[in-house]
């Protein structure tokens, strides 16, 4: 079946450790996103690719990183710089189209103690 | 100012009630624009998107106003399986293919 898959569903780090968070998709798609969503909160932007080897900043991209080596995959790296990173993040895919829907992975929950 | 922004929540209605959700943005130059439902620790799912001319799902009906920049979302006829977070979605401002979600707007529908 054609989907976007996030793994772990949840992890569970040290401080002070990075950790990388995988995104894979099989749905053929350019356009790449990660979120992050607080409790109560709403999805906040880190980062976003459109095409394999090019990605930008989102409004929290601080203490985040990215890679687009290839179509189907976006790891995101939450590094030691990132002074709260204990969150839901989200990863989605969608043709590069604006006026077409994003799928989403069933997110990754990240507890850092 | 955020990017989008969305009526604060709860909303908690009867089953039957109509409700409806607003949502501005700030930039003139987005292009599309969409409804999210996110169940309790669950990914969000599209719900519907919303075009210029209005659009009708069943009980939910979007709207767009370019000259005023939101959009809004009418929910008749509420049912307990409609409880749920609503965000709205608005892609091609600031940057192509950037997709900007609001707050979200928790809705409670009670027996």
């Amino acid at each position: 079946d054609g989907g976007i898959t996030q793994s772990p569903k949840y992890l569970f780090r040290k401080e002070g450790q990075n950790v990388t968070l995988s995104c894979e998709q099989n749905l053929n798609h350019d356009a790449m996103y990660w979120y992050r969503q607080d409790p109560g909160q709403g999805l906040r932007l880190i980062y976003y690719s459109q095409i394999v080897n090019d990605f930008q900043k989102g409004d929290i991209a601080e203490g985040y990183s990215v890679s687009r080596e290839k179509k189907e995959s976006f790891p995101l790296t939450v590094t030691s710089a990132q002074k709260n990173p204990t969150a839901f993040y989200l990863c989605a895919s969608k043709k590069t189209e604006t006026n077409t829907e994003a799928f989403f992975g069933q997110g990754t929950r990240l507890t850092v103690v | 100012r955020k990017e989008v922004e969305q009526d604060p929540g709860p909303f908690n209605v009867p089953e039957g009630a109509t409700v409806a959700f607003n949502c501005t943005y700030s930039n003139s130059a987005s292009q599309s624009f969409f409804w999210y439902r996110q169940d309790c620790r669950k990914e969000p799912k599209l719900l519907m998107s919303v075009y210029s001319s209005g659009n009708e799902d069943g009980r939910f009906t979007a709207q767009l106003n370019r000259a005023s920049q939101y959009i809004s979302l009418l929910i008749r006829d509420s049912k307990l399986s409609d409880s749920a977070t609503y965000l709205c979605a608005v892609n091609g401002g600031g940057g192509y293919n950037k997709l900007i979600f609001g707050a979200g707007t928790r809705l409670a529908v009670h027996p």
